[in-house]
C-alpha cells in the first residue's frame, strides 16, 4: 500500500487560491488518486479524482506530476464554506481492495 | 434518494457487549465498505463487499464481522466490544470500483 503524507493544517483568506499537496512516494502503477472533503459530523464527500497530469472540474483542479509521487489539490478562490478537512486517497482500482487515506489537512478560511 | 444511511448516530457500549451498526443504501450500488476514523489518522478500511453474498477483509478487520445478504444492506457487527474500538465508523457505497465513494454520516461509538 502507498503511504500518504499531507500537511496537518493550512490557513487561507477568502478569495485566495489554496493548494494542498499529498505525497505518495511508493504509489503503484495501477493506483488512482482521489480527494475528499469532510465537514464536522458528516462523511467525506468526493471532490476530484485522477491518474496523471491535470484534471479539472467545476470546483477544483488536481495536478499530478509525471512521476506520480505526489498530487496537488487546487481550490480556486476559496470561501468560508470551504473550511473543512481534505483527504487524499490512493487506491488500487483492480482486483482485491487496497487503499490508503491520508491523515487529512484541516483548511481554515478566514474573512 | 436518501443515499447511504447509517444508524445509530451515537452509541455507548460497555466492554464485552455486542452490537450491530446498520448501513443501507438506495442507489443500487454493488460495492459497499466500512471504515473507522480515529483522531489524527485517515479512514481505515475494515471490511468490504463487491456484491450480495461476497465479503472480504480490509486493513483492520479484527473484532468485526460483516455479511451482505441484500444489495441494499451491509451491517457491521462487533461481537465483544473493546475500548480500542472506540471510533467513528463510516459506511460507503459505490457503483463500481472505478467510481467515487458515497459515504454515510457516520456512527460515533464509545466503548467504556
Amino acid at each position: 500500500l502507498a503511504k500518504t503524507t499531507q500537511p496537518i493544517s493550512m490557513d487561507s483568506y477568502e478569495g485566495q487560491e489554496v493548494n494542498i499537496t499529498c505525497s505518495h512516494n511508493n504509489i503503484a502503477t495501477n493506483d488512482y488518486i482521489t480527494w475528499y472533503q469532510q465537514f464536522p459530523s458528516q462523511g467525506p464527500r468526493f471532490i476530484i479524482q485522477g491518474y496523471k497530469t491535470k484534471v479539472t472540474n467545476e470546483v477544483a483542479s488536481l495536478f499530478i506530476p509525471a512521476d506520480r509521487k505526489s498530487s496537488t489539490l487546487s481550490l480556486p478562490r476559496v470561501s468560508l464554506s470551504d473550511t473543512a478537512v481534505y483527504y487524499c486517497l490512493v487506491e488500487k482500482r483492480t482486483g482485491r481492495r487496497a487503499l490508503t487515506f491520508g491523515s487529512g489537512t484541516r483548511l481554515q478560511v478566514q474573512p | 434518494n436518501a443515499g447511504v444511511t447509517q444508524t445509530p448516530k451515537f452509541q455507548v457500549l460497555k466492554t464485552g457487549q455486542s452490537m450491530t451498526l446498520q448501513c443501507a443504501q438506495d442507489m443500487n450500488h454493488e460495492y459497499m465498505s466500512w471504515y473507522r476514523q480515529d483522531p489524527g489518522m485517515g479512514l481505515r478500511l475494515i471490511h468490504y463487499s463487491v456484491g450480495a453474498g461476497i465479503t472480504d477483509q480490509g486493513e483492520v478487520p479484527n473484532g468485526y464481522n460483516v455479511s451482505r445478504s441484500t444489495t441494499e444492506d451491509f451491517p457491521l457487527r462487533l461481537l465483544s466490544a473493546a475500548p480500542s474500538q472506540t471510533s467513528v465508523y463510516f459506511c460507503a457505497s459505490r457503483r463500481d470500483q472505478q467510481m467515487p465513494l458515497h459515504f454515510g454520516n457516520g456512527t460515533r461509538l464509545t466503548v467504556t
